[in-house]
């Protein structure tokens, strides 16, 4: 099974911040990778698909970069709305199951 | 817009089978994967199984000795069992839509609410 790291666990920061995520994957996904926002008591949204895919209504601060193995979330300036868990998900046609990665919070520095 | 909510008890016994079902409004289950996806208290996301509107499924092997995921296509309506639950089992429990083209692969873009299930005598 494909296993999927994420770094940092918690990240501290301020406003106006940019702010990176690196989300790794224990064996090649090639860009079949997504992330996810998630605020207290509230379910997920989908940020950015397919490693770099902006989805529609997403801001532009968000960024998704990487393939293979290694991929990045980049929030370029960190605004109050932004402070929330953050989730990469893997999907590997050879094997088509999904995994989460175990998250990133962004909390106020 | 596609909306989904998820329906269920709340309050499951030990070893009992725990159900839900996730009803799709504003559009059609057809043509889509549909996926559950379930939170413990306090931790990350964990990733139950899919179902294609045709009926065919693939679940998470950590689970699948306990999992069925259904379709009723005429009702708009799928559907999780859960079997021989324990404590463990307690979660937040999302139902979302699983967009999946060649080119840009498989992710969840619309998602449920979340229904709190407590495994509990």
């Amino acid at each position: 099974d494909i296993q999927m790291t994420q770094s940092p666990s918690t990240l501290s920061a301020s406003v106006g911040d940019r702010v990176t995520i690196t989300c790794r994957a224990s064996q090649s996904i090639s860009s079949w990778l997504a992330w996810y926002q998630q605020k207290p008591g509230k379910a997920p949204k989908l940020l950015i698909y397919k490693a770099s895919s902006l989805e529609s209504g997403v801001p532009s601060r968000f960024s998704g970069s990487g393939s293979g193995t290694e991929f990045t979330l980049t929030i370029s300036s960190l605004q109050p709305d932004d402070f929330a868990t953050y989730y990469c998900q893997q999907y590997n046609s050879y094997s088509p199951l999904f995994t989460f990665g175990p998250g990133t919070k962004v909390d106020i520095k | 817009q596609v909306q989904l909510q998820e329906s269920g008890p709340g309050l499951v016994k030990p070893s009992e089978t725990l159900s839900l079902t996730c009803t799709v409004s504003g559009g059609s289950i057809s043509s889509y994967y549909w996926s559950w996806i379930r939170q413990p208290p306090g931790k990350g996301l964990e990733w139950i199984g899919y179902i294609y509107y045709s009926g065919s499924t693939n679940y998470n092997p950590s689970l699948k000795s306990r999992v069925t995921i259904s379709v009723d296509t005429s009702k708009n309506q799928f559907s999780l069992k859960l079997s021989s639950v324990t404590a463990a089992d307690t979660a937040v429990y999302y139902c979302a839509r699983v967009y999946y083209d060649i080119l840009t692969g498989y992710y969840m873009d619309v998602w449920g609410k979340g229904t709190t299930v407590t495994v509990s005598s």
